[in-house]
């Protein structure tokens, strides 16, 4: 069974400080991982996604993810916090090539943006 | 469409109630997922639909909740003698297909409060 862990559950940076999400995720077979980002009273919108090919993934608004096989992690990073940033982000993880891309999602990490 | 769209956005109901939320996925997606998020949660896997078919629909708390996809298009989320326990946001996706490793698209939800 799949599974994903975020540590932490609130996180606060100051505007233009470095953004750093955990994630870290159980997969019994090689992993899809993504992470989603949620403003308030809107649906999920997709950050960024591994699918196996680069380990260093870059997505929209200057966030960027690693995956690291040997941590079994998948933590995002941003260099400089925007205020716009602030809003509830999720890790998420399925099993590749069973022709259900089911996802497993973290409980989430609400980042809030210090000015 | 340009997304997915999904009606109501908000429905209050009583207990006992019957209630269809609708979902419109993607233009030319295969793949379709209801989801349902409760307050300070990730969302949770409800079904999956791959075509008209629903391939897998382990994520369905009860035999109160229902789903159906008759066309490949729309889907509509049925839930029956609702309880105060289904208050949730239930959120719906789409993607290309399976095996695409392309993420999915999300709805902006419908906001279901059973009182």
């Amino acid at each position: 069974a799949q599974s994903v862990t975020q540590l932490g559950s609130h996180v606060s940076v100051s505007e233009g400080a470095l953004v750093l999400l955990r994630c870290n995720y159980s997969s019994s077979v090689p992993p899809y991982l993504f992470w989603y980002v949620q403003y308030p009273n809107q649906g999920l919108q997709l950050l960024l996604k591994y699918t196996s090919a680069a380990t260093l993934v870059k997505g929209i608004n200057g966030f960027e993810a690693e995956f690291k096989k040997s941590e079994t992690s998948f933590h995002l990073t941003k260099p400089s916090a925007h205020m716009s940033d602030a809003a509830e982000y999720f890790c998420a993880v399925s099993d590749r090539g069973f022709g259900n891309e089911k996802l497993t999602f973290g409980t989430g990490t609400r980042l809030t943006i210090i000015p | 469409g340009a997304g997915v769209s999904q009606t109501p956005s908000n429905k209050v109901t009583e207990k006992g109630k019957y209630v269809e939320l609708r979902c419109d996925p993607i233009s030319g997606h295969t793949a379709l997922y209801w989801y349902r998020q409760s307050l300070g949660q990730g969302p949770e896997f409800l079904i999956y639909f791959q075509g008209t078919g629903a391939a897998d629909d382990s994520g369905l708390p009860n035999d109160r909740f229902f789903a159906v996809r008759p066309e490949g298009s729309v889907s509509t989320l049925k839930i029956q003698r609702t309880e105060r326990g289904d208050s949730a946001v239930y959120l719906c996706a789409s993607s290309l297909g399976p095996g695409q490793g392309d993420g999915y698209t999300f709805g902006s939800g419908t906001r279901l409060t059973v009182v």
